[in-house]
């Protein structure tokens, strides 16, 4: 069975930086493309990156690129999604996704930004 | 960035009534070598994350319901419930993945 578990929710300072896991487990992590979505309170998704873990090929939205940097560790079959700087605009749901289209979901992870 | 539009922003219907959604993007997401869509279609019911309805345009996903159908080809698109359950009451959002990936707006379905 698939599964891709998130790390916990967060609370930040504007300013402060970021690191977000998606761990993967049922299936050949480093064969299938896996993505971040954000999910704005009350709005809809936006797509926001996906990598390749076997080659760490990385594709970025427009809206995305260089605000967030995506990456992979296939050692532990865990995928990042992290910010040098957050903004309380960065307040959101984040969702890790298997695949293209994505198939499989993790649960969400809560980033709250408030000073 | 191919941009994909949804219509309607919401709509409400009966039980065991169809609904219809539409999904246009700004340009053709069919690959002339494969002769696929490179279009899909998501639901997600509140507090939850999204799940993957169909693919390919048309393919349904394993587990999915029957009632649900996807159609389209190019640029125009067309998700349907045939016959709605209190359960399908949910947001629907399109999304390509010809290019990177991009998502429409979302569609929100109420029982009427």
């Amino acid at each position: 069975e698939v599964q891709l578990v998130q790390s916990g929710a967060e609370l930040k300072k504007p300013g402060e930086s970021l690191k977000i896991s998606c761990k993967a487990s049922g299936y050949n992590f480093i064969s299938s493309w896996i993505g971040w979505v954000r999910q704005m309170p009350g709005k809809g998704l936006e797509w926001m990156g996906i990598i390749y873990p076997r080659d760490s090929d990385t594709r970025y939205s427009p809206s995305f690129q260089g605000q967030v940097t995506i990456s992979a560790d296939k050692s532990i079959t865990t995928a990042y999604l992290q910010w040098s700087s957050l903004a309380a605009s960065d307040t959101a749901m984040y969702y890790c996704a298997r695949g293209l289209p994505f198939d499989s979901w993790g649960q969400g992870t809560l980033v709250t930004v408030s000073s | 960035d191919i941009v994909m539009t949804q219509s309607p922003d919401s709509l409400a219907v009966s039980l065991g009534e169809r609904a219809t959604i539409n999904c246009k993007s700004s340009q053709s997401v069919l690959y002339s070598s494969n002769n696929k869509n490179y279009l899909a279609w998501y639901q997600q019911k509140p507090g939850q994350a999204p799940k993957l309805l169909i693919y390919w345009a048309s393919t349904r996903e394993s587990g999915v319901p029957d009632r649900f159908s996807g159609s389209g080809s190019g640029t125009d698109f067309t998700l349907t419930i045939s016959s709605l359950q209190a359960e399908d009451v949910a947001v629907y959002y399109c999304q390509q993945y010809f290019t990177t990936g991009t998502f429409g707006q979302g569609t929100k379905v109420d029982i009427k």
